[in-house]
């Protein structure tokens, strides 16, 4: 069980737009710890993808765009390409009386129909 | 260009010990804070240990406090996770990876996100 939950799976046909969403709760986003994103293509390392909420990265291309409201945050891909179609998850900090530590969502499969 | 590349993953029967190594090049690794993070067949990623620059700060995951120990060499570029009393659980790609840095005009200081990974070595501990 992920401190942040992300749906397992979303798809969309190329050119659409698809958004991933990062649920947690007010010891970890709601708390004000910013949330990042990973890509991980198949059989490949995760690759930072939007860091500080909705910063992304030199060479990443603007389809990708992130935000966080409240206890949640969002992906957001936009114009869909067939090279989208990989796990996606979200990543932020929590802290609690049982300590602090680096969390992760449980991953997001996007399949591009 | 930033390469942070994993070797001494392997199987091992449960009970027993493996030493994974990070070799860096590309960046000044003695100013960067370091991470293992581990992913088990099919599953999401798993945040297991972390080093400051200078190993001053240590921090290890519930699931390995007590059996993994996380170390770096500044003068060889490199970090280690010296993983004990492997359990069937531990099965997964361990990544090694590098914390951000943010450096205002007097100071750095790590970020909590990874900018860079290695491509992962693979652990399995069976009988």
């Amino acid at each position: 069980q992920s401190v942040l939950t992300q749906p397992p799976s979303v798809s969309g046909a190329p050119g659409q737009r698809v958004t991933i969403s990062c649920t947690g709760s007010s010891s970890n986003i709601g708390a004000g710890y910013d949330v990042h994103w990973y890509q991980q293509l198949p059989g490949t390392a995760p690759k930072l993808l939007i860091y500080g909420n909705s910063n992304r990265p030199s060479g990443v291309p603007d389809r990708f765009s992130g935000s966080k409201s409240g206890t949640s945050a969002s992906l957001a891909i936009t114009g869909l390409q067939a090279e989208d179609e990989a796990d996606y998850y979200c990543q932020s900090y929590d802290s609690s009386l049982s300590g602090s530590r680096v969390v992760f969502g449980g991953g997001t499969k996007l399949t591009v129909l | 260009e930033v390469q942070l590349v994993e070797s001494g993953g392997g199987l091992v029967k449960p009970g027993g010990s493996l030493r994974l190594s990070c070799a860096a090049s590309g960046f000044t690794f003695s100013s960067y804070s370091m991470n293992w993070v581990r992913q088990a067949p099919g599953k999401g990623l798993e945040w297991v240990s972390s080093i400051s620059s200078s190993s001053s700060y240590i921090y290890y995951a519930d699931s390995v406090k007590g059996r993994f120990t996380i170390s770096r060499d500044n003068a060889k570029n490199s970090l280690y996770l010296q993983m004990n009393s492997l359990r069937a659980e531990d099965t997964a790609v361990y990544y090694c990876a590098r914390a951000a840095r943010y450096c205002s005009s007097t100071s750095c200081y790590p970020e909590d996100y990874f900018d860079y990974w290695g491509q992962g070595t693979l652990v399995t501990v069976s009988s």
